[in-house]
């Protein structure tokens, strides 16, 4: 195991267009949480689950974004009819549940997305 | 709702000089807090945290909660330890983030 790993690292994408990012957690952290980050600012909460069930959506930023992770293992994190505000980082990070974050996260490399 | 604010968003030390990171939180409860650590390059890690009271890379920090404030130290900065660094507060699951200080030390 290696850690949390993104796919991809980078992505652009035209205005419009809708992306898709993968999250693979550390294999026994049942926890997994999405975040954005901008230039200049720290790390914003999205949504979070615990095994499949997704406890926390109610940052996502718009409707146009949605994330799933249906088997409790891997996420996916979509944005539909990209717009160029949602060019940022977009962070991965896990946890186990029962030390919750207390013992921190695990974060992945993230995926910078670039709208054009 | 739970806040941190790290005032400085850049901060330059010489080598071998002490190096002080603030970070002040707004939380109604007790406060669990962190600081994590982003290397040039590399993703970001967990440095530190509160509850254990412990020191990391030759860095501590103290919560008080009379100030609000989880300040970050260093009594000798090495050049290794320039980096992005990011307080954090935890809300049951949530961590909250304050907006980095970028440390660069200087030779």
């Amino acid at each position: 195991d290696t850690g949390v790993s993104q796919d991809p690292r980078h992505k652009i994408t035209k205005r419009g267009q809708n992306v898709t990012f993968r999250c693979d957690p550390i294999s026994e952290h049942n926890r997994l949480y999405w975040y954005r980050q901008t230039l200049g600012q720290g790390p914003e909460f999205l949504t979070y689950f615990q095994n499949e069930a997704q406890l926390e959506k109610s940052r996502l930023l718009s409707d146009r974004f949605s994330a799933e992770r249906p088997k409790g293992s891997f996420s996916t994190l979509e944005i539909q009819r990209t717009e160029q505000g949602d060019s940022a980082m977009y962070l991965c990070a896990s946890s186990p549940i029962l030390t919750g974050g207390l013992y921190g996260y695990t974060f992945g490399s993230g995926t910078r997305l670039t709208v054009v | 709702a739970q806040r941190v604010t790290q005032p400085e968003k850049l901060l330059s030390v010489f080598k071998g000089a002490p190096v002080e990171l603030k970070c002040n939180y707004s939380y109604s409860g007790s406060p669990e807090l962190f600081w994590y650590v982003q290397y040039s390059r590399q993703r970001l890690q967990l440095l530190l945290r509160h509850i254990s009271r412990e020191s990391i890379k030759g860095f501590t920090a103290d919560l008080n909660k009379g100030e609000t404030s989880f300040h970050l130290k260093k009594p000798f900065a090495q050049e290794e330890d320039s980096a992005m660094y990011y307080c954090a507060l935890i809300d049951d699951y949530k961590l909250s983030f304050g907006a980095g200080t970028t440390v660069t030390v200087r030779a």
